[in-house]
């Protein structure tokens, strides 16, 4: 059974940095791309960042580019979202999701249940 | 560019068939989409794959009640015999290729009434 659990969402300051990990398993990690999705309140679902499995390829939305960092660590079956230079906007659950192949850019096939991060003063 | 659009809503009653449009933008008719439900306070969870020619794949333990077809540039998200678990948000989502990665629509509110 494929499972996704999100973890490190919080109340930060604007500016501040948080790092967002998901603990995968039930299937080759290494095997498959990982995307982060993010759900602000009230609103739609906000495709934010994926990587390839393999050779690690990112994407990025234009909203986060040059302030998140998406990476994986194969050998801990582990995705990470660092985020840097926070806004009040990037408030929202970060869900992880699992790609249905190896390319960054697919289907999402599974999904985590969400971390939630605040960012406020 | 890749757009996918949804009405915002809709309703239909309990046993009752209700079918979801999700609309791809001009000059990507031929691009798959995947549907996902998300009920309240809960998750995304995965539906189905649906091609442009209409074939789809359902997600780990789907029911037969949803189903998926296609005309043209319209992704339908089907769903027969109506429950109150049924109600929920409904989103398509896309992936273009190269640098485009993966685009959702505005989700649709299903209300069971």
């Amino acid at each position: 059974e494929v499972q996704l659990l999100e973890s490190g969402g919080t109340l930060v300051q604007p500016g501040g940095s948080l790092r967002l990990s998901c603990a995968a398993s039930g299937f080759t990690f290494s095997s498959y791309a990982m995307s982060w999705v993010r759900q602000a309140p009230g609103k739609g679902l906000e495709w934010v960042s994926a990587i390839n499995g393999g050779d690690g390829g990112t994407l990025y939305a234009d909203s986060v580019k040059g302030r998140f960092t998406i990476s994986r660590d194969n050998s801990k079956n582990t995705l990470y979202l660092q985020m840097s230079s926070l806004r009040a906007e990037d408030t929202a659950i970060y869900f992880c999701a699992k790609g249905d192949l190896m390319a960054a850019s697919g289907q999402i096939d599974y999904w985590g249940q969400g971390t939630r991060v605040t960012v406020s003063s | 560019q890749l757009v996918l659009t949804q009405s915002p809503s809709a309703s239909a009653s309990l046993g009752a068939s209700v079918k979801l449009t999700c609309t791809l933008s001009s000059g990507h008719r031929f691009y798959a989409i995947a549907w996902h439900q998300q009920q309240p306070e809960k998750g995304p969870r995965h539906l189905m794959k649906l091609n442009s020619d209409g074939s789809h794949t359902k997600g780990d333990g789907i029911p037969d009640r949803f189903s998926g077809s296609t005309s043209g540039a319209e992704r339908y998200l089907t769903i027969s015999s109506l429950q109150s678990e049924d109600e929920a948000d409904y989103y398509c989502q896309t992936w273009g290729t190269g640098i485009q990665g993966v685009l959702f629509g505005g989700g649709t509110k299903l209300t069971v009434l």
